[in-house]
């Protein structure tokens, strides 16, 4: 079993929908989440960061985090042309494993006009 | 402006050769690491260092070596040993190893073999 699944699509939606993107993990040692997005034969950026359960909102993108479950979402209000890229889920424990990142498959996604 | 930076952005490489690929950072990052992409993998680590001239393998180090004689440059050499090594290769640096901050990407060295 990996130690991050993520749906890799692709997933394609109309411009103006929600999206909601997830990742499942195994290790409860995982204490830091965080999402890129990336561009085409670019380097990713980070979107999110959070570390504790909940929800964290910026602008039209919202991480949410239910560490019980194991599971992290992100989802993108009103979505738009721009918004298309593939999304990566990023998790690291606490500890001395710190910086190390394990990195979900990523999700395609594609928003139509 | 700061930033990493890596080169070349296309690298050719023939059977048997050793190629190098250039990262330099001027944020003044402590760590700086080396993933490897593969369509439907994400990302997987091949080596990151936490300070000049100390450096740990990270999940798929066969066929790959880096150096750290700088805190700005962290180059990776692709050798001959490694059989399978097309790929787009990313550099990562984080300010501090053990602190919140995450990791922050260059633009990618796409390698291809000829």
């Amino acid at each position: 079993q990996k130690e991050v699944e993520q749906d890799p699509g692709p997933l394609s939606v109309p411009e103006g929908a929600i999206v909601s993107l997830n990742c499942t993990y195994s290790n409860s040692a995982f204490q830091y989440f965080m999402w890129y997005r990336q561009y085409s034969r670019k380097g990713p950026e980070l979107l999110m960061y959070t570390y504790s359960s909940g929800n964290k909102e910026d602008g039209r993108f919202t991480a949410q985090v239910d560490k019980s479950s194991k599971y992290i979402s992100l989802f993108i209000r009103d979505s738009q042309p721009s918004d298309s890229a593939t999304y990566l889920c990023a998790i690291r424990p606490g500890g001395t494993s710190y910086g190390k990142l394990t990195f979900g498959q990523g999700t395609i996604l594609t928003v139509h006009p | 402006d700061g930033g990493i930076t890596q080169s070349p952005k296309y690298l050719f490489r023939k059977e048997g050769q050793n190629v190098t690929l250039s990262c330099e950072q001027n944020l003044n990052h402590d760590a700086m690491y080396w993933y490897r992409q593969d369509p439907g993998q994400g990302l997987r680590l091949i080596y990151y260092s936490q300070i000049v001239n100390d450096f740990q393998k990270g999940d798929i180090a066969e066929g790959y070596s880096v150096s750290r004689e700088k805190k700005e440059s962290f180059p990776l050499t692709v050798t001959s040993a490694q059989k399978n090594p097309t790929a787009f290769y990313l550099c990562a640096s984080s300010p501090l190893l053990g602190a919140t901050e995450t990791q922050y990407f260059g633009p990618g060295t796409r390698l291809l073999v000829l």
